[in-house]
């Protein structure tokens, strides 16, 4: 079974801090994506990476980065927090041509 | 502009009934569409998906049809169960090429299994 693991599933941090969401997978993807979910909103797409130090935008990536230095780690970095940031926020990893799989989730409140 | 849209927020059924869950889509690239099920301060997991080149998908109580001319596709849930209570995405991405890494996600249907 894929594991996609999240560093952390409750975070707590104030706005303009520097906050690094951590994603690691075991299953020797390519592909790996952060999405944030909001109530009403579904799931939406930040910033999704193809190879190890390889990134593309996704729908939303204001306010956003993304580091790839390792194939199974996926950070994602919030560079001067926001309390519009306040949100759950999902990895995910896929191989080939197979489903995503995703982790369980952080759940971000910037106060 | 919404390009996958579940138009029921919310759903609720009696144990033992079927539960239909609904998905409409407008990009005809779109040829994998896929079903995730949610449940609260858990990731999404994957439950069914279906090819552009088959219209129905069955995976024991869980069948998913497709209907690429009305770009439409249903999730059918037979009998429903408590444990099926969750939020339902469809979500559909191309199957090979450009933008197959991708996939786009409807704002999904809360189900609820009345015991």
């Amino acid at each position: 079974d894929v594991k996609v693991t999240q560093s952390s599933r409750y975070l707590v941090k104030r706005t303009g801090e520097k906050v690094f969401l951590e994603c690691v997978q075991d299953m020797d993807h390519e592909n790996m994506f952060w999405y944030r979910q909001d109530p009403g909103l579904g799931l939406r797409l930040i910033y999704f990476s193809y190879d190890v130090k390889m990134k593309e935008k996704g729908d939303i990536p204001e306010g956003y980065s993304v580091s790839r230095e390792k194939k199974e780690r996926f950070s994602l970095i919030l560079e001067s927090a926001s309390t519009n940031q306040t949100s759950m926020y999902l990895c995910a990893s896929m191989g080939g041509n197979q489903p995503q799989h995703f982790g369980d989730g952080t759940r971000l409140s910037i106060l | 502009d919404q390009q996958v849209k579940q138009n029921s927020p919310s759903l609720s059924v009696q144990e033992g009934r079927i539960s239909i869950l609904n998905c409409d889509y407008t990009n005809s690239m779109f040829d994998y569409f896929l079903w995730y099920k949610k449940y609260p301060a858990e990731g999404p997991t994957f439950l069914i998906s279906i090819s552009s080149i088959k219209d129905k998908n069955e995976d024991g109580r869980f069948t998913v049809f497709l209907n690429k001319s009305a770009k439409h596709l249903s999730l059918h849930i037979v009998p429903s169960q408590p444990g099926d209570s969750a939020v339902y995405f469809c979500a559909t991405r191309p199957y090979s090429g450009a933008g197959s890494y991708q996939l786009t996600f409807g704002k999904g249907t809360k189900l609820s299994v009345i015991p």
